[in-house]
């Protein structure tokens, strides 16, 4: 597809066990980002890839949180043992860059997580 | 550190009215890109308009437009003559030219639009 495609749109969980949350971001965009937004909480920047560059992770809540990006397209973010506290809708984002200036961020749906 | 501060967390216009929603920021960089982005009920962000710190200038696009103002750091956005397809949650961001090109959002502003 032409836009940011996330997957699943909709999951549903019980505490405690693991998700994960998948993001394919736009052909030929080599940046991609992770946000998580909760009710009322605005966006909250998560981990952010570019290229091969190490990512920046330092808005990862805990270390029940990773994520990786595999062959610099495809990312998975992974909860682990996952807490009602991290019911959130998930959204991940991508860009180009050109000429070392970031373009504007192309977002997915997002995948709403609940935490029962 | 910085940060995005929208202090209206909800407002409500009656259709072709103008509303204006607030955007303050705080950072230490000299140089910097601010934004706004839509989110319609649908969820999907849409991104509005991108400002360089170095350009001052208004912008005008259709009934929108964005005044940036460095000596207040404020990046407000006017809606002129609102329409019930305006009514979304709206949020401004910074995003900072060195480092990891790490968004921070603003809490969001959502705006109903009353037929």
């Amino acid at each position: 597809g032409a836009g940011v495609s996330q997957s699943p749109s909709n999951k549903v969980t019980e505490k405690g066990k693991d998700v994960e949350l998948r993001c394919d971001p736009i052909s030929g965009h080599t940046a991609l980002y992770w946000y998580r937004q909760s009710l009322g909480q605005g966006l909250e920047f998560l981990i952010y890839f570019q290229g091969n560059s190490a990512p920046d992770k330092s808005g990862l809540p805990s270390d029940r949180f990773s994520a990786e990006r595999t062959g610099g397209s495809v990312s998975t973010l992974t909860i682990q043992r996952t807490q009602q506290e991290d019911s959130a809708v998930y959204l991940c984002a991508s860009s180009s860059t050109s000429g070392g200036v970031a373009g504007e961020l192309f977002f997915g749906e997002g995948s709403r997580l609940t935490v029962l | 550190a910085q940060k995005v501060t929208q202090a209206q967390t909800e407002i409500s216009v009656v259709e072709k009215e103008d509303v204006t929603l607030d955007c303050v920021y705080e950072t230490r960089d000299t140089t910097y890109y601010l934004f706004w982005y839509k989110q319609p009920p649908s969820g999907e962000l849409v991104f509005l308009i991108r400002r360089n710190s170095f350009d001052e200038q208004n912008e005008i696009s259709g009934r929108y437009s964005w005044n940036f103002q460095k000596s207040t750091s404020s990046f407000n956005f006017t809606i002129t003559a609102s329409q019930v397809v305006d009514s979304a949650v709206y949020f401004c961001a910074l995003l900072r030219r060195a480092g990891s090109y790490q968004l921070t959002f603003g809490k969001g502003t959502k705006l109903s639009v009353i037929p």
